[in-house]
């Protein structure tokens, strides 16, 4: 595709509920980041893979929270028994490799609102 | 206290007026972004920026490492630039491309 895409949009799941919000990467990009943005906040970081492989997952708020990226391309982000506040815009950003010393642009996908109730 | 910091946080002004948002960091970068984001949209990157200064269109942005202080100005502003501007910059560890993020300034333009 031409951007990066991350479905669903929007997810209302009560409480309790496990969801999964899926990111799909610009084709080739060998980065992909996860991030949490709370309303009226700025994002904030939870998580980094670089291909396959999640290299810093210190953002993770929670053991509630795990991401995957099995064949480095599609990345999955999975919360279990959510809670209310788990509530956020979920984004995902995708940038090709990065290279020590170098600048490269990051490209985001459109978020997933999730809404525990 | 943060490690990005933006001002103003919330922003009014009539069509064609001259904006200017600022923002401060604390920690070493690389680079520093500033993006924009919509109401219910995902985040479009402006400019990336390590020094000096960049202009796209009605937009300037400029920085200063030795102040660790940055600017975007929007020239002859109009109504659809209404959205949330952020800061974002590059820090450690500097083998990613991991940003932090300001909190964002809040911008209206009304006609």
């Amino acid at each position: 595709g031409a951007g990066v895409s991350q479905s669903p949009r929007y997810k209302v799941a009560k409480r309790g509920q496990d969801v999964a919000l899926r990111c799909d990467p610009i084709s080739g990009h060998v980065s992909l980041f996860w991030y949490q943005q709370a309303l009226g906040q700025g994002p904030e970081f939870l998580t980094y893979f670089q291909n396959e492989a999640q290299l810093d997952k210190s953002g993770l708020p929670s053991d509630r929270f795990f991401a995957e990226r099995p064949e480095g391309s599609v990345s999955t982000l999975k919360i279990q028994r959510t809670q209310q506040e788990d509530s956020a815009v979920y984004l995902c950003a995708s940038s090709p490799r990065p290279i020590r010393g170098e600048n490269t642009e990051a490209f985001f996908g459109q978020g997933t609102r999730l809404t525990v109730v | 206290k943060n490690e990005v910091e933006q001002s103003p946080q919330n922003l009014t002004a009539q069509e064609g007026e001259f904006i200017t948002i600022n923002c401060s960091y604390s920690v070493g970068i690389s680079a520093l972004h500033w993006l924009q984001q919509h109401p219910g949209g995902g985040i479009v990157s402006l400019f990336m920026l390590s020094s000096g200064k960049k202009k796209h269109g009605r937009l300037i942005a400029t920085i200063n490492i030795q102040e660790k202080h940055s600017s975007l100005h929007i020239t002859a502003s109009h109504p659809r630039d209404s959205a949330v501007y952020i800061c974002a910059v590059r820090g450690p560890p500097y083998n990613t491309d991991k940003l932090i993020f300001g909190t964002g300034t809040r911008l209206q333009v009304f006609p």
